[in-house]
């Protein structure tokens, strides 16, 4: 059994710049959640994506966008990029759509730096 | 609006000593808790996880307490190594349509030999 993986590990861009993040899921999950982790803070939810559709948002803007696919893998999409967007990017699979809460893995993330 | 609290922000002791961290919450509908360890840099790794009716739950040297009636919850962890230095996240479920995660800022743990 594979776990989550996310790619690349680590990214710098410039302010203004678009980034695509990677999350593969683990077997057997089909939803995927992303959230944002800025430095010294706990996670904050930016979405979550059942059966390729997006099913939960969280507070963060319409450049935050994402996708997932037939295989359940999924990507993050953020466009304009500012320097407030540097953070790690966690990306977590479950089976089904996580209503309980239960199942969810994490992959070890995207550390984004934005120069 | 959903928050969880953790406390203390760090705490740093010797090793071989016990601890215990904090966490205090307003989510509802409640489903479920679940302490994290997260490694700098690294994805957070579940610990424990507890429903409703689960007051306390052991996972080797972690224990994790529950009390639903004051939405707290603690991480005791015994005989400490210095391989438990890491953030401790403390992470509410909120049982609704999908599974939205809110997390505690985390309590750094630091252990000295």
């Amino acid at each position: 059994e594979t776990g989550v993986t996310q790619s690349p590990t680590h990214l710098i861009k410039t302010r203004g710049q678009q980034v695509t993040l990677r999350c593969s899921s683990q077997s057997g999950h089909n939803t995927v959640s992303w959230y944002q982790q800025a430095l010294g803070q706990g996670p904050q939810f930016i979405f979550q994506y059942y059966r390729e559709e997006e099913n939960g948002r969280g507070n963060f803007p319409p450049r935050f966008s994402g996708l997932q696919f037939p295989n359940y893998s999924s990507e993050l999409n953020v466009n304009a990029l500012e320097l407030d967007d540097s953070a790690l990017y966690l990306c977590a699979s479950s089976p089904g759509t996580g209503g309980g809460g239960y199942g969810y893995t994490f992959g070890s993330g995207t550390r984004l730096t934005v120069v | 609006k959903n928050q969880v609290e953790q406390s203390p922000q760090s705490l740093i002791i010797l090793e071989g000593k016990n601890c215990t961290l904090q966490c205090n919450y307003t989510v509802s509908p409640f489903s479920n808790l679940r302490w994290y360890k997260q490694d700098t840099g690294r994805g957070p790794v579940s610990l424990t996880i507890m429903t409703f009716s689960e007051n306390t739950k052991s996972n080797g040297r972690y224990t994790a307490t529950l009390d639903a009636d004051t939405k707290q919850s603690s991480l005791h962890i015994t005989a400490s190594q210095l391989s438990d230095s890491a953030s401790y996240i403390c992470v509410v479920s909120a049982r609704t349509s999908y599974g939205k995660l809110t997390f505690g800022q985390g309590t750094i743990l630091t252990v000295h030999p």
